[in-house]
């Protein structure tokens, strides 16, 4: 069955160190990967998908199908990183988000 | 990317009403989405809302519960029916345009608080 995990529902680190949220995925077909974001009192929003293979705010996430992973990290977080951070798989013939549960980054000052 | 309104953003019910909420995109979409997030969880997706005809519900989610509407490419609507205090969530829509490569873009949600 199709299915996303994010093993940490809370990483609290301090400005300027490396980040890295897991992302593991679960899925029969060829994946296509995201990340979604959601800033306080904003709505969700896309912040990378593993297609583009581009760095958004500093922000990089690589597909490994032999770990079927698909981290985030950010080599020196800033305290405007802190929000919610979705990993989420889309079904190739449906367009389906699976979202993982969710890891909430503090960073603090 | 796609504006996109919800309305209410915000609502108390009462237990065995039936709250409606709206989704209105700035332009024509293929896909519509409809997912709930329960307090302290991820998204689930609801449904799809399928132009001129019924919706796809997902596993656990059925249509005298949750019927949808989608009467055009810019509209849709959810109805949560018969409430009780379990439906107390944040209700999302989500819209994916042609040309967004499987990007869905979110509206601004519809917390529901059921007394």
């Amino acid at each position: 069955a199709q299915r996303v995990t994010q093993p940490e529902k809370l990483l609290s680190v301090f400005k300027g160190a490396p980040v890295e949220l897991k992302c593991n995925y679960s899925y029969s077909g060829s994946p296509e990967l995201f990340w979604y974001v959601q800033y306080s009192r904003q709505r969700l929003q896309l912040l990378l998908r593993h297609i583009s293979r581009e760095s958004i705010k500093g922000f990089t996430a690589d597909l490994n199908k032999g770990e079927t992973s698909f981290h985030l990290k950010k080599p020196f977080a800033q305290e405007e990183d802190s929000a919610m951070y979705y990993c989420a798989l889309s079904e190739s013939n449906t367009g389906k988000l699976i979202f993982g549960q969710g890891t909430t980054l503090q960073v603090k000052p | 990317s796609a504006v996109i309104s919800q309305k209410p953003s915000r609502d108390i019910c009462q237990r065995g009403t039936s709250l409606t909420i709206q989704c209105q995109v700035d332009s024509q979409v293929t896909m519509m989405f409809w997912y709930r997030q329960q307090p302290g969880q991820s998204l689930t997706l609801i449904a799809t809302a399928n132009q001129g005809s019924e919706a796809t519900y997902e596993s656990g989610f059925v249509i005298d519960k949750f019927p949808i509407s989608r009467p055009n490419l810019t509209f849709s609507t959810l109805t949560v029916s018969n409430l009780s205090p379990e439906d107390s969530s944040i209700y999302l829509c989500s819209v994916e345009r042609e040309d967004s490569y499987n990007e869905q873009f979110f509206g601004p949600g519809t917390r529901l608080t059921v007394l």
